[in-house]
């Protein structure tokens, strides 16, 4: 029984680049979350998605920054022209579409921009 | 709005008891806890609805005052494997289902 899957776990970027973050979420769960985690930092809210739509995006700069979760695949975390401040963990997670369900997250993705 | 935990940090001996605080200035529907170790994901503790419910296992506990808006996670005869960060995230309810979290509490068990 997988658990959130995010990959890849690790990745280096120059600076102006496009990264590329993915999530595969559990099994049975279809709502995603992008979470942001600046070294030392708590967990800060980006973006939930339920699949094909985003519901809540307050969290995402308003530049640069987007994320899908299509119909078949697994969600992207998009961030376009990375600077240095982007570099942090970015965790995802996910949950079953019933309500006031716990939220899983995955062993994040380290981006690193150099 | 963020919550607010307490204490920020806390440096225990093995066996002996903590106590971490979360509270929030708006009212909410449920708290979750996550302890979360350094480089790695956050691990999911425990879960309270409103309704002043309280939750344990193991040596860990917790309990959430609706009217206070608060909520306390108690580690009794904390072990080595209790270190790391400790999180709570809290959920307003309505349609708003994402987690807003605490900025943590950082536990260290000392032999």
């Amino acid at each position: 029984n997988a658990g959130v899957m995010q990959n890849p776990r690790h990745l280096v970027r120059r600076r102006g680049q496009e990264a590329r973050l993915r999530c595969s979420p559990m099994k049975g769960h279809s709502h995603v979350y992008w979470y942001r985690q600046l070294p030392e930092e708590g967990l800060k809210f980006m973006v939930y998605l339920q699949k094909e739509n985003i519901i809540d995006e307050s969290g995402m700069p308003k530049e640069r920054f987007s994320a899908e979760f299509p119909k078949e695949g697994p969600s992207i975390l998009r961030i376009q022209q990375v600077v240095r401040g982007d570099s942090a963990a970015y965790f995802c997670a996910s949950s079953p579409p019933s309500t006031r369900n716990t939220i899983y997250f995955g062993e994040g993705s380290w981006l690193t921009v150099v | 709005q963020q919550p607010v935990q307490s204490p920020q940090a806390v440096i225990l001996r093995e066996g002996e008891d903590a106590v971490i605080n979360c509270s929030s200035s708006k009212a909410l529907y449920s708290v979750h806890w996550y302890r979360q170790k350094h480089g790695e994901a956050p691990v999911f503790l425990m879960i309270l609805l409103k309704g002043g419910e309280q939750k344990g296992h193991d040596k860990i506990s917790a309990s959430f005052n609706e009217k206070k808006q608060q909520s306390s996670l108690y580690l009794t005869a904390s072990q080595l494997s209790y270190s790391g960060t400790y999180f709570c995230g809290t959920e307003i309810g309505g349609s708003a289902r994402q987690l807003t979290f605490g900025s943590g509490t950082q536990l260290t068990v000392l032999p």
